[in-house]
């Protein structure tokens, strides 16, 4: 089946660090890709994703690449702000196989501190 | 454009009872799935809607079911509640199938 496993959390950095949180996946066929962020008491926003191996999904200043031969998907930001502290989950879907079911990871609570 | 809508925003029930919970797509999109996050998880799959009919359904009992009207819109209906199936209830919206997005949720408090 499909999966996706993303490293835990709480991340814990301060204002103007590096972030980069770890995700790989199993699937079946080609999978699309996602990012999505969950602030705290709110939904989920579409982040970023790619659809392809070696697309690059950017926004906001984060960004992932979708290694096929890695089976990776990890998420990088060169500067993060206090304001990006919320709860990451990386996602696949298989459009072909399952009409766009999403298969989330566990989550990763990245705190930014001042 | 109004993104996806979800109501109540937050609801209290009692264990054995039923809810329903609705959830507006986006504009012009046309087919809704229906996920549940426990806390601290990551939210999982519970069922999606197409053309008015179930189309995908993930590993959830006979308690949840759901409904999709002629205008896209959507209900989730949860029979027989247990202290378990307190969680944020998630709706996500579509158009194409390859890029969901999500309301705010319903946060469902079972006691």
């Amino acid at each position: 089946g499909n999966s996706v496993t993303q490293m835990e959390g709480p991340v814990t950095l301060s204002e103007e660090a590096f972030l980069t949180i770890n995700c790989t996946y199993t699937a079946t066929g080609y999978p699309s890709l996602f990012w999505y962020v969950q602030y705290p008491g709110e939904g989920l926003q579409l982040l970023l994703k790619a659809t392809k191996a070696d697309d690059k999904g950017s926004n906001k200043g984060f960004e992932a690449t979708y290694r096929k031969e890695t089976t990776s998907f990890h998420l990088e930001k060169g500067s993060v702000q206090v304001s990006d502290s919320a709860v990451y989950f990386c996602a696949l879907s298989v459009p072909t196989d399952s009409w766009g079911k999403l298969q989330f990871g566990a989550g990763t609570q990245v705190v930014v501190t001042p | 454009d109004a993104g996806v809508t979800q109501s109540p925003t937050h609801l209290i029930k009692t264990r054995g009872q039923q809810v329903t919970l609705r959830c507006s797509p986006k504009s012009g999109h046309d087919t809704v799935s229906w996920y549940q996050q426990a806390l601290g998880q990551g939210p999982q799959f519970i069922f999606q809607y197409y053309e008015e009919e179930e189309r995908q359904r993930g590993n959830f009992p006979d308690r949840f079911s759901g409904h999709q009207f002629p205008n896209y819109s959507s209900e989730l209906n949860v029979n027989a509640l247990l202290l378990g199936d307190s969680a944020l209830y998630l709706c996500a919206s579509s158009s194409e199938g390859v890029v969901f997005y999500f309301g705010p949720g319903t946060r469902l408090t079972v006691t």
